[in-house]
């Protein structure tokens, strides 16, 4: 199956910093991709979807100014939590898609904690 | 928006029973429906993917259903395993993918 990268998968960053998650789709072009977020013993939240070239689209009540997503180019998203504080600790996995009926692929996720 | 719901939140069986994952969702107008498998700390594993226009996919001890029109999906585990042992997400996708609760999965040796 296709493969998407997600990087890194674990990082410890200081709470006012900023941290930024990559998403690479390594044998296919990601018109679409998704951003997510899961907090223990929950759920995937989806947070934001971006086409590429686009801007993202957030969810409700997740804030485009502290989540920020670029989606420059079909292989790559990124994902930046500026100014992180413990609450924003979590668990962030990325996926994408082709076209829109077709399958989704997951990165690995990351996990984030911010002491 | 589109709702999921998975039922059961949780199950514990004994090795080698049959056992059946439900889930639901609000919005009928799909593009397909996937299940996954988590572990605990780790990221997502792809079982199935069923398309709108399919009924059923089967992968080895696994079989999922879709019922489009009433907004249901079923995972069959035939010969329930420890190591099946995990909680399973379904994820519908429409212009957005969206997630159940899931169900965590106990087998017991």
């Amino acid at each position: 199956g296709a493969v998407v990268s997600q990087h890194p998968s674990r990082v410890i960053c200081k709470s006012g910093t900023s941290v930024k998650i990559e998403c690479r789709s390594l044998d296919f072009q990601a018109t679409t991709m998704f951003w997510y977020r899961q907090f223990p013993k929950q759920s995937l939240m989806l947070m934001a979807t971006s086409n590429e070239g686009s801007k993202a689209t957030y969810e409700q009540g997740v804030e485009k100014d502290k989540f920020l997503i670029n989606h420059a180019s079909l292989t790559l998203s990124t994902l930046t939590v500026t100014s992180a504080h413990p609450e924003d600790s979590s668990f962030y996995i990325c996926s994408s898609s082709d076209t829109a009926d077709t399958e989704a692929f997951f990165g690995q996720g990351t996990r984030l904690t911010v002491v | 928006k589109q709702e999921v719901t998975q039922i059961p939140a949780a199950l514990s069986v004994p090795e080698g029973e049959n056992l059946v994952l439900n889930c639901s969702f609000t919005d009928s107008a799909i593009y397909n429906l996937q299940w996954f498998r988590q572990d605990p700390g780790k990221g997502l594993t792809s079982l199935l993917l069923i398309q709108s226009s399919q009924r059923e996919q089967t992968s080895g001890r696994l079989n999922a259903s879709l019922d489009k029109s009433s907004g249901r999906s079923t995972l069959y585990i035939a010969a329930s395993q420890p190591g099946d042992s995990a909680t399973y997400l379904c994820a519908v996708r429409v212009s957005d993918m969206r997630f159940g609760a899931g169900t965590r999965l106990t087998v017991k040796p």
